[in-house]
């Protein structure tokens, strides 16, 4: 596999369920991302890794909690969610500094629905 | 804050029109500037990139220049076809401070070429 996979690619849960979101990245890159990508909104940031460690934590809830355990694998763990939480969220990665800045490499995302 | 403001879409143009997008973006200092690209049912990916004031970008035919005194980062191509239906995101990466590539997203604009 090359780049970034994101699994599920779909996923419907209610809103007292638990679930995962699960990130690989195949670059060797040192920083991954989670956005939120919602209709007609902006992408939102909402966690970023550097060096396995979190670096922001964009006012998200805590129903979202990230989790990444080594450099090449990042999870969101959702719970007690909402139905405005449905969206797409991508995972993406980039290395930093390297040869090219500011250049992410995303995954396809996992769209999530919230009955 | 940083901030971009992409054009309102939908665009709906007919094959081998002439395409503009605006982008124009607030943010202190020197930010380098991105054009990502969203294909139906894929994460995104970068189109092309600027990093001083007067560069020109280019990829796929395709251009943006980077114009600090109006602080846009227009996407233009000549010709469009319809293989280029697909979400266009303008975004910049401030610099300094971090170490990592966090980005700062417009809402997209979405194009559709007709045959």
């Amino acid at each position: 596999e090359t780049g970034v996979t994101q699994t599920p690619r779909h996923l419907v849960m209610g809103m007292t369920n638990k679930k995962s979101l699960k990130c690989e990245q195949h670059l060797g890159h040192n920083a991954m991302y989670w956005y939120k990508q919602s209709a007609k909104k902006p992408l939102e940031l909402m966690f970023v890794y550097s060096l396995e460690e979190r670096v922001e934590n964009n006012s998200v809830p805590s129903r979202f909690s990230p989790e990444c355990p080594n450099s090449s694998h990042l999870f969101l763990h959702l719970h007690t969610l909402q139905p405005e939480d449905s969206a797409l969220y991508l995972c993406a990665s980039s290395q930093d500094p390297g040869p090219a800045p500011g250049e992410l490499f995303f995954g396809e995302g996992s769209r999530l629905t919230v009955l | 804050g940083n901030s971009v403001t992409q054009m309102e879409g939908p665009v709906t143009l007919s094959e081998e029109a002439f395409l503009t997008i605006n982008c124009t973006y607030t943010a202190t200092g020197y930010p380098s500037l991105f054009w990502y690209v969203q294909y139906p049912g894929e994460g995104l990916q970068l189109l092309l990139k600027a990093t001083k004031a007067d560069d020109k970008g280019s990829n796929k035919g395709f251009e943006a220049t980077y114009r600090k005194e109006t602080t846009s980062f227009h996407l233009e191509k000549g010709s469009v076809q319809v293989s280029d239906s697909a979400v266009y995101f303008c975004a910049l990466r401030s610099t300094g401070g971090t170490s990592y590539g966090k980005l700062t997203f417009g809402q997209g604009t979405i194009l559709t070429v007709h045959p």
